[in-house]
């Protein structure tokens, strides 16, 4: 079962960059890594994914070592919305049953 | 809004009955996910389906829960003989790859 690892939590400042990393040592070859965002009473919403190096989209970057057992999620200047609980999850359809949500990690961004 | 759609949005039930949730996934997308989330938690995978196949459960599944999917459309959740610790957020969610895109949940209160 490939479990992740984040922190509880973080704070940041508006306007700050904030890097989220997440820990999966047991990752397996075909898994991809996939990072969501998730408001009070609301489902999750996906930001990024991907499977190795360095992945961007106009929300995020997601950077994954050669090794994998790692990522980071970076957001860039963050503003007072982006308050959230960010979920590191690892698998792939092929194995469903091996998703792992995890705690996830609470951000607070102050102004 | 060709997203996800769950209903209700909010259920209150007496313990002992038996409730139902629907969820319409993402056109065309033929897997869909059954998850629980208790509060400060994660979400925890429920159930699979491909098409209308049931492919997954979890050991969270107890007996009194069961999930449909007819016609590999719209999917159910019944919870029979409702418990208080089944209070919970229920999310669904729809893929057609590696990526799962969420509903806004259905919150249950048992009381």
């Amino acid at each position: 079962l490939a479990k992740t690892t984040q922190p509880i939590s973080m704070d940041s400042y508006e306007g700050q960059e904030v890097n989220i990393t997440c820990s999966h040592n047991n990752i397996a070859t075909n898994d991809y890594i996939t990072w969501y965002q998730q408001f009070p009473s609301q489902g999750p919403r996906f930001i990024i994914q991907g499977y190795k190096t360095k992945v961007t989209n106009e929300v995020a970057s997601l950077f994954i070592p050669a090794d994998r057992k790692s990522s980071t999620l970076s957001l860039p200047r963050v503003s007072l919305s982006d308050t959230a609980v960010y979920y590191c999850l690892v698998g792939g359809v092929y194995n469903f049953n091996k998703f792992y949500f995890g705690s996830g990690t609470k951000l607070n961004v102050k102004p | 809004d060709t997203g996800v759609s769950q209903d209700p949005r909010h259920k209150i039930t007496k313990r002992g009955q038996n409730v139902t949730f629907r969820c319409d996934p993402i056109s065309e997308h033929n897997r869909l996910y059954w998850y629980r989330q208790t509060l400060g938690q994660g979400p925890e995978f429920l159930t699979y389906f491909q098409n209308e196949a049931q492919l997954e459960k979890s050991r969270l599944l107890s007996d009194r829960f069961s999930a449909e999917r007819p016609k590999g459309s719209f999917s159910t959740l019944e919870i029979q003989r409702t418990e208080q610790g089944d209070s919970a957020m229920y999310l669904c969610a729809s893929s057609h790859s590696d990526t799962q895109y969420f509903g806004p949940g259905t919150r249950l209160t048992v009381l």
